[in-house]
């Protein structure tokens, strides 16, 4: 089975500080996981992936994010938070050889103040 | 190239009536799946079509059904609609089901049940 979680409801950042979106996951397999982002009355929009290779994934609008194995995390960062980046960011997992299904988080509410 | 498109955008039926949505998959996508979006339940695999086959489903009732064509476009739809089916209801392609393969989102059909 497959599962993932993001442990925060919303998070607050100040224009021009780094941002941090946590997410953690379960798979019994090799995991494949992304991260998308959904403006207010708009469909979610694919920002990067990991599938295998470096644990540092670029992706776009400057968002980037880190696989660690050990923590079975995959947070997603930015060096400099814009206004315009406050929307609501989804974590999913999918698992090597499973389902074709993804597990999405329940989402993070990201609200970059100026 | 074209996105995902969805119609229509809003939707208003009174509980008992059925519904059906429409989902335009990008050019050359191939895979096509449905998610239910609420603010409690997050977001929730319908099913997904692979070559007008229904490859996956989700825990939903039978009264959600869908289809896809020959052109990969999809529909889905719910009869004796019920007030919790109030909901933004996503599609989403990507090029292939491979587990690896990202999804490309639409902007959504909004319906609400009174």
């Amino acid at each position: 089975a497959q599962s993932v979680a993001q442990p925060e409801d919303q998070v607050n950042v100040a224009e021009g500080n780094p941002l941090t979106v946590k997410c953690t996951y379960s798979v019994s397999g090799n995991p494949y996981l992304f991260w998308y982002v959904q403006y207010p009355n708009r469909g979610l929009q694919f920002l990067l992936k990991y599938i295998t290779g470096d644990n540092l994934v670029k992706g776009s609008y400057g968002f980037e994010a880190e696989f660690n194995k050990s923590q079975t995390s995959f947070h997603l960062k930015k060096p400099s938070a814009l206004v315009s980046d406050s929307a609501l960011y989804f974590c999913a997992v999918r698992d090597e050889g499973g389902s074709y299904i993804p597990t999405f988080g329940r989402g993070t509410s990201l609200i970059v103040h100026p | 190239k074209a996105g995902v498109t969805q119609t229509p955008r809003y939707l208003i039926k009174t509980r008992g009536q059925q519904v059906t949505l429409s989902c335009s998959p990008i050019s050359g996508h191939r895979s096509v799946s449905w998610y239910q979006q609420t603010p409690g339940q997050g977001l929730q695999f319908l099913f997904e079509y692979f070559s007008e086959t229904q490859r996956n489903k989700g825990n939903f009732p039978g009264r959600f059904s869908g289809r896809q064509f020959s052109n990969s476009r999809s529909e889905m739809n719910v009869s004796t609609l019920e007030l919790g089916d109030s909901a933004l209801y996503l599609c989403a392609s990507s090029l292939v089901d491979r587990e690896r393969e990202a999804q490309y989102f639409g902007p959504g059909t909004r319906l609400l049940v009174l």
